[in-house]
């Protein structure tokens, strides 16, 4: 049974960066074909893609983001972090990490809601 | 800036058939975008119901399929049920591990 459990802090600062875990087991990362994504969700807004490492350490960014997006993983801990600098409150969501099979998305976490505020 | 197009919002009764569609402001959608479907209700995370264009994935009914009609990714739901009220939302991959999600659409069974 794959499974994705977000965890991080609630609330963060303008100007501050975010650092969200994305804990995961059923798979691991080492893995020829797979990855782990996060994607975010504004309140009442669409599904957002942010940044995607592949097993072999090859990491991918939205465009718009990159230069404030890093993504890492540590296998050993079945882990991928997500930092993202200079919060602004437009960042303000909830954070979803999921697990990528090949060309597709295929299990989801629960998320978490990351608020933007002074 | 790649722009994917869902309905905003949809009505179907109880029981009929509805087709959602997913199309992108660049050109048409096909198989190689690997088309997947998610299926969010509020305070919830996405589901993943149909991937690589047309699998469904575990413990999804087979009332729900997926396609690519003329240049839109299609999900279908044949004999729609209450349970079926939800957000749903496309998902492309446009290459180099960058996908794309629609706006949603909302579905209402009434």
């Amino acid at each position: 049974q794959i499974t994705l459990k977000e965890s991080g802090p609630t609330l963060v600062k303008p100007t501050q960066t975010l650092t969200l875990t994305c804990t995961f087991s059923g798979f691991s990362l080492s893995t020829s074909g797979l990855g782990v994504g996060w994607i975010r969700q504004p309140p009442g807004k669409a599904l957002e893609w942010l940044a995607l490492i592949y097993w072999d350490g090859d990491q991918r960014y939205s465009p718009s983001l990159k230069s404030r997006l890093t993504i890492t993983k540590d296998t050993s801990k079945n882990q991928v972090v997500l930092t993202m600098t200079n919060m602004d409150p437009v960042d303000t969501g909830t954070y979803f990490c999921a697990h990528k099979k090949d060309w597709n998305i295929r299990y989801w976490g629960q998320g978490t809601l990351v608020t933007v505020s002074s | 800036q790649t722009v994917v197009t869902q309905e905003p919002s949809f009505s179907v009764s109880p029981g009929g058939t509805l087709i959602l569609t997913c199309a992108l402001s660049s050109g048409s959608v096909s198989t190689s975008n690997y088309p997947s479907w998610f299926q969010q209700t509020p305070g919830q995370a996405p589901r993943t119901l149909i991937y690589n264009t047309n699998t469904r994935s575990s413990g999804v009914p087979d009332r729900f399929s997926g396609s690519v009609l003329g240049n839109k990714a299609a999900l279908t739901i044949t004999g729609a049920q209450a349970e079926d009220e939800s957000d749903y939302y496309c998902g492309l991959y446009m290459g180099s591990g960058f996908w794309v999600f629609g706006g949603g659409t909302k579905l209402t069974v009434l």
